[in-house]
């Protein structure tokens, strides 16, 4: 059973565009969102994350917004750059539990 | 610091063949977990630990154990390798509380003939 799902599956964006990626949960009862970064042949790598408190959180280019009556969250990369293609995975966690979105395989084009 | 560590990188299984895949921290983190990574089917959870001698199960738990004798070492053990369980596995370690980040080691390819 998914419980948090992400779409779109891939995305193509041009280099200083903007990369727009969205999450969907069920679970009310989870109390961090994390989004994860993946590059091949690597581990996943902690990009930012948001508690459910908070409507949005900014670090340099990338953003989460965060919809809690909505039970929505998304990832926003400002000026993307090639050096930020990768696969990116939402998640989120419940105790001691996380629970991950399938994935999306970011593209930028130079 | 080394952060989490696996060993193997890649191995290669044939079916009924048990092995252990073996993932150590040296960060002292309480919280550490197995996951696989299957294409199109994001991270799925295999099993969790809190805590050494506390170990519990996650999403996908059958056809693997695992155990916690210390801080440091979770493996993970296939006790009768099917191709089903071919997959990329990674292990996570974080402090046990809300907010803390989760560091993921390099992964260990696995391949079951």
């Amino acid at each position: 059973q998914q419980q948090v799902k992400q779409s779109p599956q891939s995305l193509i964006v041009q280099k200083g565009g903007i990369s727009i990626i969205n999450c969907a949960y069920e679970n009310t009862a989870f109390d961090y969102f994390p989004w994860y970064q993946q590059f091949p042949g690597k581990g996943p790598a902690l990009l930012i994350a948001i508690r459910p408190d908070v409507s949005e959180k900014k670090e340099g280019r990338f953003t989460i917004s965060f919809n809690k009556s909505a039970k929505q969250f998304s990832l926003h990369i400002m000026d993307s750059q090639p050096g930020d293609s990768a696969t990116y995975f939402c998640a989120a966690k419940q105790h001691t539990r996380y629970i991950f979105g399938t994935g999306t395989r970011l593209k930028v084009l130079a | 610091n080394a952060g989490v560590t696996q060993t193997p990188k890649f191995q290669v299984l044939k079916t009924g063949q048990s092995m252990t895949l073996q993932c150590a921290q040296d960060m002292n983190h309480e919280y550490m977990s197995w996951y696989r990574q299957d294409p199109g089917m994001g991270l799925r959870l295999i099993h969790y630990s809190v805590g050494a001698g506390i170990t519990d199960q996650g999403e996908v738990p059958n056809g693997y154990n695992v155990s916690r004798s210390t801080t440091e070492d979770f493996p993970l053990r296939l006790l009768s390798a099917a191709p089903s369980q071919t997959s990329v596995y990674f292990c996570a370690s974080s402090y046990n509380r809300v907010g803390e980040t989760q560091y993921f080691g390099p992964g260990t390819r696995l391949l079951v003939l």
